[in-house]
């Protein structure tokens, strides 16, 4: 498509469920990022895939974080056992190379209540 | 590790008048530096880049130099508009991957 895709684009979870947050990057872009915006503190990186090579998951902030990139294309990002502080926009970007920057999607703003 | 420290907000002016959001960076090597913007209920959207020392990034009426010798990308824009008021982040890529970065954003708002 012409531009990242989020899916949902709100979605209202009760604690203790999990959830999965889809992403559809730009067709052809090799790099695939997820970030975490929570009020007040900024973007947070959480994962990004590269290619074919291994994701670096280093900004996931717990266990209970995953995702997967099928195909190297469409990403999940699942949020198991949510807890309220897992509430904040979750934001999917992709990017061709280094220095072009990213296309952002328009976020999933999850709410665990 | 890499890290990008921006001016903290909210800052308020009235149209017309002169920005400056400073923004300044700790990296290894040569990273490429980027401003991004956010509009009420938008998503972020790349506003300009600079990939090497003294490149000057520009859209919009916005300018940023990279200055090496000073570690920093400051935001200028002469003449502020009210559709200007957003939130900007300064950010960085390091030579080492393909990660980016964010400072923590620093939010402008503009009056009448």
């Amino acid at each position: 498509g012409a531009g990242v895709s989020q899916s949902p684009s709100n979605k209202v979870t009760e604690k203790g469920k999990d959830v999965e947050l889809r992403c559809d990057p730009i067709s052809g872009h090799t790099a695939l990022y997820w970030y975490r915006q929570s009020l007040g503190q900024g973007l947070e990186f959480l994962i990004y895939f590269q290619g074919n090579s291994a994701p670096d998951k280093s900004g996931l902030p717990s266990d209970r974080f995953s995702a997967e990139r099928t195909g190297g294309s469409v990403s999940t990002l699942t949020i198991q056992r949510t807890q309220q502080e897992d509430s904040a926009v979750y934001l999917c970007a992709s990017s061709s190379d280094r220095v072009g920057g990213y296309t952002f999607g328009s976020g999933t703003r999850l709410t665990v209540v | 590790g890499d890290s990008v420290t921006q001016m903290e907000g909210p800052v308020t002016l009235s149209e017309e008048a002169c920005l400056t959001i400073n923004c300044t960076y700790t990296a290894t090597g040569y990273p490429s530096l980027f401003w991004y913007v956010q509009y009420p209920g938008e998503g972020l959207q790349l506003l300009l880049k600079a990939t090497k020392a003294d490149d000057k990034g520009s859209n919009k009426g916005f300018e940023a130099t990279y200055r090496k010798e000073t570690t920093s990308f400051h935001l200028e824009k002469g003449s502020v508009q009210v559709s200007d008021s957003a939130v900007y982040f300064c950010a960085l890529n390091s030579n080492s991957g393909y990660a980016l970065n964010f400072g923590k954003g620093t939010s402008l708002l503009v009056t009448p």
